[in-house]
């Protein structure tokens, strides 16, 4: 079973609006990390941000947020203020037992001058 | 800061070929793991270790072998290669906690014919 799922292929969204990409999660541990990572076209891996299972507030970085909706097993990534440098696929992904780490499919966002 | 290093970058292998994907870390980090990138399937965990001489297999194990004589290196062995290896590689590593993110190396694109 999909422990990871990322239902949005693709996204475009137009320069300085926000967007907000779908993460739902599966498991049955009450410890868990959530992370979102991004990646450009050049292909590395960059971690933007981290949610604990057990952390009350949503947490920030900047121009990211992710909001966490424990009851859903939800943990979307919202980026606000797109820029053209936000043009990248981006990745959920979970933290679990055995500290392994699962992806989603990725979403592809274009920010759209 | 090196980080994590991964060599070679790309790799041309024929059929039936065996070679070694080199990933090293001088963060100290206890976990390490391997995953392989295809379009639209994310990242899949090949093989992990959470340190020096512990290893298991992740989700797409077969066809590879890994070792871990060292915490700062763990090579993964391609034993006979086949088209469906064809993929982008990425070896990560972090602290052995869940709220650590992985660190990850920029990526080996293999390319079996």
């Amino acid at each position: 079973a999909q422990k990871i799922t990322q239902t949005q292929p693709g996204m475009f969204v137009q320069e300085k609006e926000a967007v907000t990409l779908d993460c739902t999660y599966d498991t049955s541990d009450p410890s868990y990390g959530l992370f979102w990572y991004k990646q450009p076209s050049s292909g590395e891996m960059i971690f933007l941000i981290y949610q604990g299972s057990y952390d009350q507030q949503n947490a920030t970085e900047g121009r990211y947020s992710l909001n966490f909706q424990k009851a859903r097993k939800s943990a979307n990534l919202v980026i606000s203020a797109s820029q053209l440098g936000d043009s990248a696929m981006y990745f959920c992904a979970m933290r679990e037992g055995q500290y392994k780490l699962s992806f989603g499919a990725g979403t592809t966002v274009t920010v759209r001058a | 800061n090196a980080g994590v290093t991964q060599t070679p970058k790309f790799q041309v292998l024929k059929t039936g070929q065996s070679m070694t994907l080199q990933c090293a870390q001088d963060m100290n980090h206890e976990y390490m793991s391997w995953y392989r990138q295809d379009p639209g399937m994310g990242l899949r965990l090949i093989h992990y270790s959470v340190g020096a001489g512990i290893t298991d297999q992740g989700e797409v194990p077969n066809g590879y072998n890994v070792s871990r004589s060292t915490t700062e290196d763990f090579p993964l062995r391609l034993l006979s290669a086949a088209p469906s290896q064809t993929s982008v590689y990425f070896c990560a590593s972090s602290p052995r906690d869940l709220s650590s993110p992985l660190h990850f190396g920029n990526g080996t694109r293999l390319t079996v014919t």
